[in-house]
């Protein structure tokens, strides 16, 4: 089946540091998807892609579509203690139109 | 936030008993679906439901069966649970195929 790559798997970082995590996949889609979860909560969606090279942003979240339609990449500026959380990257469409395949999350500690 | 929820929100149970999870929706969303979550990894998809008595597997459904009698309902059952089905599950819901899916709170099951 199909699959995504998304790292760092983890990341440590300084409040008001940038962040930057990013997926790949060997197989195309049609819509990219960035989730976050909270501990004991279920993902709760950041940002939706729906086009090659569309850039989107959230506030301090900034998502990118890339052009290959196999990436995409999500940045959070100025990062806060609340930013703490696993980040997930989710592709949709494609071959499996309808059901998403998730990465295996990128878990984010924000130090004070 | 949409109106899913998950009963129960915590399970213990031991090998080789039958357990079912409920999933509720009252979004009157067609497409609804059942994930796995284990340390470490995204959602994998178990089943889906794409209507009313209509439902298909996912990447992980060996020893899950699921069954869709009502809108609103989505229910997952483990015919004889195993260790190997020690997670949370989450159920997911879409008003139409490719769109962004909105996630119920979990369920943590132990199986002993």
């Amino acid at each position: 089946g199909q699959q995504l790559n998304q790292s760092p798997q983890s990341m440590f970082i300084q409040e008001g540091e940038d962040v930057s995590m990013n997926c790949t996949s060997s197989s195309i889609f049609n819509t990219w998807l960035w989730y976050k979860q909270d501990p004991g909560e279920g993902p709760v969606l950041l940002i939706a892609l729906y086009k090659a090279g569309e850039l989107t942003s959230n506030g301090r979240l900034t998502a990118q579509f890339g052009i290959t339609r196999k990436d995409s990449f999500l940045n959070i500026s100025a990062s806060i203690p609340s930013d703490v959380g696993i980040y997930f990257c989710a592709g949709d469409g494609g071959t499996n139109a309808g059901k998403s395949t998730f990465g295996d999350g990128t878990t984010l500690t924000v130090k004070p | 936030d949409a109106g899913i929820t998950q009963s129960p929100r915590h399970k213990v149970t031991e090998t080789g008993t039958p357990v079912t999870l409920r999933c509720h929706q009252t979004e009157n969303h067609r497409y609804m679906y059942w994930y796995r979550q284990d340390p470490g990894h995204g959602l994998r998809l178990i089943h889906y439901s794409y209507g009313v008595k209509d439902t298909d597997k996912g990447e992980v459904s060996d020893g899950y069966s699921v069954s869709r009698s009502k809108t609103e309902d989505f229910l997952l059952t483990l015919e004889s649970a195993t260790s190997s089905q020690t997670s949370v599950y989450f159920c997911a819901i879409t008003y139409a195929r490719g769109e962004t899916q909105y996630f119920g709170p979990g369920t943590r099951l132990l199986v002993l």
